[in-house]
């Protein structure tokens, strides 16, 4: 039973225009949700991440949007630049504690054109 | 400035051998964590660890052993290696225990023939 879904296994998209990644998640206990960037040979990197009180995060050309009721969340990137190309991983948590984990979700794959 | 170092990056064993993952974190992080990532999959946890002395089971622990040997290292042996066990394999670490992102090491690419 896959909690973080990413429907989208890839995306392209042109120099300049924004990049819209998307993110379903089942279970409502997550309140805590997170975007991580990886390149090839290397680990994630956290990218981005918001708290379930609030429906957006900004952080320069990254925003993150959480809509609870649909349990969405997406990923923007406005301009989209080629070194953006990456895989993109959604994650979340629920209620932190010792037993605090992430589950992922499978990626998405965007790709940048010049 | 180090951060989570995972050794080795690549290795290459024979079905029934049997290694040791190491992993060390330089950032004073309580709570350290094991992943696999397969083809078209997420990262799957394996086994993480909360504090120093404290280590549980995650989503896919069958086949992994861990041990937490300080605050520093937490090293994922494979007692008998498998086809099935050949995988990405990446170490996190965070500092608290709540909502806050986990930092990543680079990987171990490790294939089982």
């Amino acid at each position: 039973d896959q909690q973080v879904k990413q429907n989208s296994p890839s995306l392209s998209v042109q120099e300049g225009r924004i990049s819209i990644l998307n993110c379903d998640y089942t279970n409502s206990m997550f309140d805590y949700f997170l975007w991580y960037k990886k390149y090839p040979a290397e680990g994630p990197t956290f990218l981005i991440s918001i708290s379930s009180i609030k429906d957006k995060n900004e952080d320069g050309r990254f925003t993150v949007f959480l809509n609870k009721s649909a349990k969405h969340l997406s990923l923007h990137i406005v301009p989209s630049q080629p070194g953006d190309s990456a895989v993109y991983f959604c994650a979340a948590s629920a209620e932190g504690g010792s037993n605090y984990k992430l589950t992922f979700g499978k990626g998405t794959l965007l790709t940048v054109n010049p | 400035n180090a951060g989570v170092t995972q050794t080795p990056k690549f290795q290459v064993l024979k079905t029934g051998q049997s290694m040791t993952l190491q992993c060390a974190q330089d950032m004073n992080h309580n709570s350290m964590y094991w992943y696999r990532q397969d083809p078209g999959m997420g990262l799957r946890l394996i086994y993480y660890s909360a504090s120093e002395g404290t280590t549980d089971k995650g989503e896919v622990p069958n086949g992994y052993n861990v041990s937490r040997l300080n605050k520093r290292e937490f090293s994922l042996r494979l007692e008998s290696a498998a086809p099935s066990q050949t995988s990405v394999y990446f170490c996190a670490s965070l500092w608290g225990q709540s909502n806050q992102p986990q930092h990543f090491g680079d990987g171990t690419r490790l294939s089982i023939l």
